[in-house]
């Protein structure tokens, strides 16, 4: 398929773990954005890339988490010594061009549980 | 302090009938409004959206009203279906930047 696909669909880990999500956004969509979505909430911003331009990582909640993207293609985000409040379905999004087209095109998500 | 707000949590609605799903904002420079869909496990889908300089934007059954007085929008589908039932998010953009702050969510329920 074409859309936006994130791996591993569930992760579940013990507390003090690494764990790192993977992104692959649709082909030729220079913006990428990460978010997380905790139970009853709506979704924060984490991170965003675009292009080859510095990634605005002030949305990161410490300095446990961390992304990287090569290119315009995959992304990874990176979280070092998980806690149990890092529990969250962490979602990825990409579009084409942040200033001609708003839509965001969003991955399935990945459900991470720490345990 | 949430700059975007869903305040009803669920909705359920007969099918056939109007669903309003309804979304309040704080910041009045917000430029741009959208609204997902979600599925269980899936990830939101884009539905419709609209900019401030408009107040109606209108896609088959799907209609958007933005009250900027009242920073006040509302996604109207008429007629519903069973297949609407999902979590609705309004998302808002402030201008010249390119993150949107998203509200809680509203669960819809069309009921056949």
């Amino acid at each position: 398929g074409a859309g936006v696909s994130q791996s591993p669909s569930n992760k579940v880990t013990e507390k003090g773990k690494d764990v790192e999500l993977r992104c692959d956004p649709i082909s030729g969509h220079t913006a990428l954005y990460w978010y997380r979505q905790r139970l009853g909430q709506g979704l924060e911003f984490l991170i965003y890339f675009q292009g080859n331009s510095a990634p605005d990582k002030s949305g990161l909640p410490s300095d446990r988490f961390s992304a990287e993207r090569t290119g315009e293609s995959v992304s990874t985000l990176t979280i070092q010594r998980t806690q149990q409040e890092d529990s969250a379905v962490y979602l990825c999004a990409s579009s084409l061009d942040r200033v001609t087209n708003r839509e965001q095109f969003f991955g399935p998500g990945t459900r991470l549980t720490v345990l | 302090d949430q700059q975007v707000k869903q305040n009803s949590p669920s909705l359920s609605v007969q099918e056939g009938r109007i669903s309003i799903l309804n979304c309040d904002y704080t910041n009045s420079m917000f430029d741009y409004f959208l609204w997902y869909k979600k599925y269980p496990a899936e990830g939101p889908t884009f539905l419709i959206s609209i900019s401030s300089i408009k107040d109606k934007n209108e896609d088959g059954r799907f209609t958007v009203f933005l009250n900027k007085s009242a920073k006040h929008l509302s996604l109207h589908i008429v007629p519903s279906q069973p297949g609407d039932s999902a979590v609705y998010f309004c998302a808002a953009r402030n201008p010249g930047t390119y993150k949107y702050i998203f509200g809680t969510g509203t669960r819809l329920k069309v009921l056949a």
